[in-house]
């Protein structure tokens, strides 16, 4: 079963614009990690953060993390062509070692 | 450094048939993971090696499938025999160690389709 689930399932942007993407989760965790995954190919981690981060950066990308609403977003600032992508995140379920990725959102990016 | 490798990257079979994947990991690193992929969906682990050691595979449908990790490298997930609801990408996955505060990188998976 996925723990976490992509809000919204698809996006579509138009370049130079951000994108946000909101990730929900059930349990608690240790971490939090978004993945991108390019048509036909596997998935790329882009970004981790911890239980005790509110917020991370990495290049364009800016994640939030809210353990309280079990909640994280990811932030693209001046989408190109190139991030269109589906987007996952995964959770490792506290106490154990298993990830759990989310139904992923669905980003196309108009140039 | 070489990603992870898997092949084939297609296979088509008819129901009923066996079919086998196989997975080369990053060198070096002691975790490997088998997920399946349904269309439209995130990945769903099947089961995860700590070197050799099966140490989850409590997702794994062991009626018909199976996996091995003998030397605690490279991997083959096997179906046996394979139903139509088969039908899917299975990823394989390595890390440096069992903690989850490392990245996974996958590899580009095998699409499977069962007829």
């Amino acid at each position: 079963s996925q723990q976490g689930e992509e809000d919204p399932q698809a996006l579509s942007i138009q370049e130079g614009e951000n994108a946000t993407m909101n990730c929900s989760y059930k349990t608690s965790i240790n971490n939090l990690q978004w993945y991108r995954q390019n048509s036909g190919r596997g998935l790329v981690h882009l970004i981790l953060i911890r239980s005790n981060e509110r917020e991370k950066h990495s290049g364009r990308l800016r994640v939030t993390l809210d353990t309280s609403k079990k909640s994280s977003s990811l932030l693209i600032t001046a989408s190109r062509a190139a991030d269109t992508a589906s987007y996952f995140c995964a959770t490792d379920v506290e106490g154990t070692y298993k990830y759990i990725f989310g139904t992923g959102t669905r980003l196309k990016v108009l140039a | 450094e070489a990603g992870v490798v898997q092949s084939p990257r297609y296979k088509i079979i008819e129901k009923k048939q066996p079919v086998a994947f196989w997975c080369n990991p990053i060198s070096g690193h002691n975790t490997l993971y088998w997920y399946r992929q349904n269309l439209g969906q995130g990945p769903e682990l099947l089961i995860r090696y700590e070197n050799e050691e099966a140490v989850d595979d409590s997702q794994l449908p062991k009626d018909r499938f199976s996996a091995e990790r003998l030397k605690g490298v490279d991997s083959t997930l096997k179906i046996q025999p394979a139903e139509l609801g088969d039908s899917a990408v299975y990823l394989c996955a390595s890390s440096r160690s069992g903690t989850t505060y490392n990245e996974q990188f996958f590899g580009p998976g095998t699409r499977l389709t069962v007829l």
